[in-house]
Formats: structure tokens, sequence, C-alpha cells
């Protein structure tokens, strides 16, 4: 199957500071990648839809300013957390859609805000 | 999207066929099944997908009811490493929502 590659695949910052996730297409372009956030124990949540040129969809509940969603590419999709809290450490997880309209998902970001 | 039900958690012994359900009774006509698995601590594996015949990979394969309310996921030969959380996802595959809800899956245990 397609290869979905994130990096870093964990990173510990501090309260207040930013982090930027990217999300790649490894072997194939993708116009549409999702990004997904899951806490332990629980299913994952669709957060918002990354589209290729054009401003990212965000699920009700998530806030566009703190959730900076950037797709300049047809195989990069980028995630920046802003000013990030402790209640936002979690798993971030990306996806991106081949052309057959599969959804191959990424390895995941561990993300630990002291 | 239709809403699936899952058995929260199956046990299967090493080297037998993992049979994992899902009921989807308010499928539509241009809905697909779809399968992934989560290891833990890892994002979601791809597996199958099918709208209303059998599908096999390498895999796994995928039964699906006549009246298409139904499926089961079937593991031939299940091994430790699949070990996983399974979602069994209904979704339209072409058009405008595109994006996968996941629901609690099952959690598949495998037994030595």
């Amino acid at each position: 199957g397609a290869v979905v590659s994130q990096h870093p695949s964990r990173v510990i910052c501090k309260s207040g500071t930013s982090v930027k996730i990217e999300c790649r297409s490894l072997d194939f372009q993708a116009t549409t990648m999702f990004w997904y956030r899951q806490f332990p124990k629980q299913s994952l949540m669709l957060m918002a839809t990354s589209n290729e040129g054009s401003k990212a969809t965000y699920e009700q509940g998530v806030e566009k300013d703190k959730f900076l969603i950037n797709h300049a590419s047809l195989t990069l999709s980028t995630l920046t957390v802003t000013s990030a809290h402790p209640e936002d450490s979690s798993f971030y997880i990306c996806s991106a859609i081949d052309r057959v309209e599969t959804q191959y998902f990424g390895p995941g970001t561990r993300l630990l805000v002291l | 999207d239709a809403k699936t039900t899952q058995p929260p958690s199956m046990d299967c012994a090493e080297g037998r066929a993992a049979n994992l359900p899902c009921n989807h009774s308010t499928i539509s006509g241009n809905e697909y099944v779809y399968w992934y698995r989560q290891i833990h601590s890892q994002g979601p594996q791809y597996i199958i997908h099918g709208l209303k015949n059998n599908e096999t990979n390498e895999m796994a394969s995928l039964i699906i009811t006549e009246d298409r309310k139904s499926s089961t996921l079937i593991l031939p030969h299940a091994t430790l490493r699949d070990t996983a959380v399974y979602y069994c996802i209904v979704r339209v595959a072409y058009g405008s929502a595109r994006q996968l809800t996941f629901g609690s899956g099952t959690q598949l245990t495998v037994l030595p």
C-alpha cells in the first residue's frame, strides 16, 4: 500500500511554544489530507481536512487559529500547534487519500507539552 | 455515513482464523465498507474495503452479506502481531464526504 510519513515521531515542548508536524505522502500525490487527534484510550477524532492550494476545513470545536494547517504541495501538509498548552498533549495522526480514494495513515506524532 | 456496531473485544488463538463481525444496518447503496486496524501507539493501517462482493487480499478477506447490513473481516491465520484494535467504517468512496469516522472498534487479542 501507499506510504505516508510524519515528522517528528515524538516531541516534547514547553508550554507557550509552537510545534510543527509534517505529513508527507511518499509515493503518491494527495490533493486531500486529514489531521486526526487521539487521546489515551479513545478513538481517532477528525480535526481538519487539508486541501492542496486552499484553506483547511476545521471540524466543530477545533480552533483554526491554534491549529494552523498548510498544504502547499501535493505531497506535504503541515500542522502547527501554536502556543501549545498541556491539554494539547495528544497523539496527532495525518492521513492522505490516493487516486482511488483509499485513505492511508501516517505513523503518528506524540506531542507532550510540559 | 452509516453507523457501525462492533463487539468491544475478541480473543483468538494464534494460528487460527480470526472472524471480526460488523453490523451496518443503515448502510446506503453508495457506501463502501472499510476495515482498518491500529496497533498500539501507531497510526491506523488500511486492511481492505468492499462494496457488495466479497474481497480478498494478502492480509485478509472481507465477507459482506447479500443485504449489505453486516460484514465479517477474516484473518485466516492470526499471529501475535495481529493484536490490535480493528475498525469497521462505512463511507462513501467518491464525493465530498471523504473523511473516515472512527468508532470504538474491536480489540482483538491473539493468544499464544
